[in-house]
C-alpha cells in the first residue's frame, strides 16, 4: 500500500526566505506526482505536476523535483511571501489501482511579514 | 480552464436527513470524478471513484448505501449522504480528471462543508 509522508508538518519562516518542503513515498511505481496548495476551508489548487519520466518542473517561484527511484520529491519556494501561507499537499498517482491519487498529510506553511 | 465547482459550499442539517452535493466540471468533460472527505488538520481520503454511466467504485470502509454517488453525465456527479449523522460532518471535496488528458491531471472543487447537528 502506497504511503506518502511530508516533512515538516508545519513551518514558519520570515518573508523573503527560500524554503524546501519534502515529500516521500514508499512505492516508486508511480505515474506522476502532483503538488497542491490548500487555503483554510478551501479546495485544492494544483501547483505543479511531474510525470514519472521527468526530474523537475518549474512555475514562477516554485520548483518541484522528483527522484522516483528513491521515492522523494521536494518543492522549493523562492523568496517566500505572506501570500504563500497555506497548506501544501503532495500526492502521487500510482501506475495501477485505478490511477488513484494518494495524498500526504501536508505541510502547513506560515510566512511572516 | 479546468474549473470544477461544487454546490452547496456549506450545509447544516439535522441528524437523519439526507444531503446532496453536486460537482460540476465547468469547461471540460470529465470521464472520471472522485469524491474525497477531509477531517480537520488531516489530509484527503478518497471515498469513491465514479465513471460516467457506470457504478462508482468505493474505497474499503466506505458504505456505498450511505454515500450514494451518481455520475449521470460527463460534467456532473452527485454525492448524497443518506441519513446523515454528526460523525458524517466533514469537508467533502470532489475532483475531476480531464477526458483525454495524457497527463491525467486532476482538478479539484472548492469543497463542501457539511455539519450535521
Amino acid at each position: 500500500k502506497q504511503e506518502v509522508t511530508q516533512i515538516p508538518a508545519a513551518l514558519s519562516v520570515p518573508e523573503g526566505e527560500n524554503l524546501v518542503l519534502n515529500c516521500s513515498f514508499t512505492d516508486s511505481a508511480i505515474y506522476n506526482l502532483q503538488w497542491f496548495r490548500q487555503d483554510p476551508g478551501k479546495g485544492l489548487t494544483s501547483l505543479l505536476l511531474i510525470q514519472s519520466s521527468q526530474r523537475e518542473q518549474t512555475s514562477g517561484r516554485l520548483n518541484a523535483s522528483l527522484d522516483k527511484s528513491s521515492g522523494r520529491s521536494t518543492l522549493y519556494i523562492a523568496a517566500s511571501q505572506p501570500g504563500d501561507s497555506a497548506t501544501y499537499l503532495c500526492a502521487v498517482r500510482e501506475e495501477t489501482s485505478g490511477s488513484r491519487l494518494t495524498f500526504g498529510e501536508g505541510t502547513q506553511l506560515t510566512v511572516n511579514p | 480552464g479546468a474549473v470544477v465547482s461544487q454546490h452547496p459550499s456549506w450545509v447544516i442539517c439535522k441528524s437523519g436527513t439526507s444531503v446532496k452535493i453536486e460537482c460540476r466540471s465547468l469547461d471540460f468533460q470529465a470521464t472520471t470524478m472522485f469524491w474525497y472527505r477531509q477531517f480537520p488538520k488531516q489530509s484527503l481520503m478518497l471515498m469513491a471513484t465514479s465513471n460516467e454511466g457506470s457504478k462508482a467504485t468505493y474505497e474499503q470502509g466506505v458504505e456505498k448505501d450511505k454515500f450514494l454517488i451518481n455520475h449521470a453525465s460527463l460534467t456532473l456527479s452527485t454525492l448524497t449522504v443518506t441519513s446523515a449523522h454528526p460523525e458524517d460532518s466533514s469537508f467533502y471535496i470532489c475532483s475531476a480528471r480531464v477526458h483525454g488528458n495524457r497527463a491525467n491531471e486532476q482538478f479539484f472543487g472548492p469543497g463542501t462543508r457539511l455539519t450535521v447537528l
